[in-house]
C-alpha cells in the first residue's frame, strides 16, 4: 500500500525555536492535511491544501503556523516561536481527488522544553 | 461540531463482542472508522458514503442509518490485537476529517 513518510519521527526543540515538519504524500494525491494530537487527546484539524494553497484552517492554525509545498513532492509544516503547549503529535494525511479516504503518515512526535 | 461516540471505554475479555456507536446532530457526508494504538497513527478500517450501508471484513463492520447521521463499529469475538482507541470521523468537504474523542477498547485474554 502507498505511504505517506513523515520526517522527522521525534523532534526535541526549546521554547521559542522555530521548527519544521515534513511530508512527502503520496504522490499522485492532490489534498493534504495537518492533524495535531496532543497527548491522550483526540485528533485535531489543522489545515488543509490543495493546489498550492490553504483551502481551510482551524483556529488552531493562526499566524504561528504556515504551510508550504516547495518542490511538488514535500508539504510541509513550520511553527515559529514554539511553545510549551505545541507538544504533540503531528500527523500529515493526503488524499486523492474524489476518493475521501485519508492516508496518514506515521506522525512526527514534538516535544518543546 | 464532532461527532459523539459511546461507550467512551469498553473492556472486554478475547472473544467477545463489542459495539461503538457514533452519532451526530446532522447528516454527515461520510462516516470513517479509524483504530489507533498508543504512539502510533490511526490504522483506516472502513468509510461508509451511503445511508443504510453496512460494510465489513473479517470480523469488523460498520452500519450507517438511513439518515447518515448515526453508524455503528461491530466487533466480534474480539482478539487482544483489537485493543486500541477506536475513532468515528465526520468526512467533510475537501475530504477533511472530524474526530470524535475515541472509544477505548481493552481486550484481555
Amino acid at each position: 500500500e502507498p505511504e505517506v513518510t513523515q520526517t522527522p519521527s521525534h523532534q526535541v526543540t526549546q521554547m521559542g525555536q522555530e521548527v519544521i515538519l515534513r511530508c512527502v504524500p503520496i504522490s499522485n494525491h492532490l489534498y493534504f492535511y495537518w492533524y495535531r494530537q496532543i497527548l491522550g487527546q483526540k485528533v485535531e484539524f489543522l489545515v488543509s491544501f490543495y493546489n498550492n494553497e490553504i483551502s481551510e484552517k482551524s483556529e488552531i492554525f493562526d499566524d504561528q503556523f504556515s504551510v508550504e509545498r516547495p518542490d511538488g513532492s514535500n508539504f510541509t509544516l513550520k511553527i515559529r516561536s514554539t511553545k510549551l503547549e505545541d507538544s504533540a503529535m503531528y500527523f500529515c494525511a493526503s488524499n486523492l481527488d474524489r476518493e475521501p479516504r485519508a492516508f496518514f503518515g506515521q506522525g512526527t512526535r514534538l516535544t518543546v522544553v | 461540531q464532532q461527532p459523539v461516540q459511546s461507550p467512551q471505554a469498553v473492556i472486554l475479555r478475547e472473544g467477545e463482542d463489542a459495539v461503538i456507536n457514533c452519532s451526530s446532530s446532522k447528516a454527515l457526508y461520510s462516516v470513517h472508522w479509524y483504530r489507533q494504538k498508543h504512539g502510533e497513527a490511526p490504522v483506516f478500517l472502513m468509510i461508509l458514503l451511503k445511508g443504510g450501508e453496512q460494510k465489513g471484513h473479517d470480523k469488523i463492520s460498520a452500519s450507517f442509518n438511513e439518515k447518515k447521521q448515526q453508524s455503528s463499529l461491530y466487533l466480534t469475538a474480539s482478539q487482544l490485537s483489537y485493543s486500541g482507541t477506536y475513532f468515528c470521523i465526520e468526512g467533510g468537504s475537501n475530504y477533511k476529517l472530524t474526530f470524535g474523542k475515541g472509544t477505548l477498547l481493552t481486550v484481555n485474554p
